[in-house]
């Protein structure tokens, strides 16, 4: 299994980018890297994924490095409300979404 | 209906008691999934349908838990002689068969057993 490393916490002032590292060294060539964001009392929500071409949507942007074993997350101008704990994920199999500790990041006025 | 839709939002029970959680996934999503989270805990899978396939059970804590899948749509979380250790959030996802999509998830069953 492809196995995801990312820091316990980061903060970001608000207005500014955040970016989310995330180690995954072990990934296979055919493996997506998704990320979700988990706010307090809420299920997970889905932000991006990617599989070696970087990606952007509406939330965030999506940086995977060439090699592919570590990504990025961009939140171009992050706001109060995006506090989070923000999850990296590498899909192992078609059905087992693994989530780990993820990073709790939190935006701060 | 637009997301995915848990039925109840709490459930409160007494040790010793069954419960049933429902699941009632985005329409026309063949996938779907059920985990839980205990407090201040990642998400632990639990069991998994696609279509018609036998589901994917290798997640379930023990065999006091089971769960259906009706017509492909709806599906129920069974609880049998609930414990405090069950006490969680119960979060149902689904997702379109191909894998480079990502999941929507419900807003969870909160399970207290007391």
């Amino acid at each position: 299994d492809a196995k995801t490393t990312q820091p316990p916490s980061m903060d970001c002032a608000e207005g500014r980018a955040a970016n989310l590292p995330c180690n995954h060294s072990t990934i296979s060539g055919n493996e997506y890297v998704y990320w979700y964001r988990q706010i307090h009392s809420q299920g997970p929500q889905y932000i991006i994924h990617g599989l070696k071409n970087n990606e952007t949507n509406e939330m965030a942007s999506l940086i995977i490095t060439e090699d592919r074993k570590s990504s990025t997350l961009i939140l171009p101008h992050a706001t109060l409300r995006d506090t989070a704990v923000y999850y990296c994920i590498v899909r192992v199999a078609m059905w087992d979404m693994r989530f780990g500790a993820g990073t709790r990041l939190t935006v701060k006025p | 209906g637009a997301g995915v839709s848990q039925s109840p939002s709490n459930k409160v029970t007494e040790k010793g008691k069954d419960v049933e959680l429902r699941c009632d996934p985005i329409s026309g999503h063949t996938a779907l999934y059920w985990y839980r989270q205990s407090l201040g805990q990642g998400l632990e899978f639990l069991i998994y349908f696609q279509g018609n396939s036998a589901p994917d059970k290798s997640g379930l804590p023990s065999d006091r838990f089971s769960a259906e899948r009706t017509g492909g749509s709806v599906s129920t979380l069974t609880i049998q002689r609930t414990q405090q250790e069950d006490s969680a959030v119960y979060l149902c996802a689904s997702s379109l068969r191909d894998r480079s999509y990502g999941y929507t998830f419900g807003s969870g069953t909160r399970l207290t057993v007391v």
